[in-house]
């Protein structure tokens, strides 16, 4: 992988289910994985920065892991909203830099009532 | 709301022209970020700054230059526009020099249409 990659591109629950998406990177010269949230009309906004291998954090009814030696992220959400509904991205240092984030293109989620 | 600013708003000029995005960072961060989001593609990175100088560049265009003040605001300016340039234009902040590492709070961005 040379790139971040997600996974789904969308994905449609209904309200109260849970749910969970992939983030693929490259596991060589990890740095740090960082995941946002961007709903429509508005700007993204930070969800996790993750930085360790099996760390995993949490954020109401949303957590994230990361396994840096297989070079993926789960985030989970429990008992979907339709709050939730949103774009979830990943972004990732590109090879070489350590300075700035490529971002994935993003899974879609939305929660239907 | 993050606490980053961008003016203005939404921006509809013609080809040919050059156009000044302005950002002003959450208080206290000292780096700023800009980003494009077009239509067919994701969040691009274009340039970084950190108390004034320039500290990562990604995918900007050299019609494009940014610049950012003492007062830490920062300016992307756009020149000789082409339809392809009408995007989201974003900008972000952070509190350390890192990209890769720190939280990078979005500001509402600049909607550009060039016709």
């Amino acid at each position: 992988i040379l790139n971040v990659e997600q996974s789904p591109q969308s994905l449609h629950v209904q309200e109260g289910d849970s749910t969970n998406f992939t983030c693929s990177f490259p596991s060589s010269n990890f740095y740090a994985l960082h995941w946002y949230r961007w709903e429509t009309a508005k700007s993204p906004e930070a969800l996790f920065v993750m930085t360790l291998n099996g760390d995993e954090k949490k954020k109401g009814r949303i957590s994230a892991t990361l396994n840096t030696k297989e070079g993926y992220s789960y985030l989970y959400i429990k008992g979907s909203q339709p709050e939730d509904s949103a774009t979830y991205l990943c972004a990732f240092p590109p090879r070489g830099s350590a300075r700035q984030l490529t971002f994935g293109s993003g899974t879609q989620l939305t929660v239907l009532p | 709301d993050s606490g980053v600013t961008q003016t203005p708003k939404h921006l509809i000029t013609a080809t040919g022209q050059r156009v000044t995005l302005r950002c002003s960072p959450r208080s206290g961060d000292l780096s700023v970020y800009w980003y494009q989001q077009s239509l067919d593609q994701g969040l691009q990175f274009l340039i970084q700054y950190y108390n004034g100088e320039e500290r990562a560049k990604g995918n900007i265009l050299e019609r494009f230059s940014a610049q950012q003040f003492p007062d830490l605001h920062s300016e992307l300016n756009l020149s000789s526009l082409e339809l392809g340039d009408s995007a989201l234009y974003f900008c972000a902040s952070s509190g350390g020099t890192s990209g890769a590492t720190d939280t990078q709070y979005f500001g509402p961005g600049t909607r550009l249409t060039v016709l």
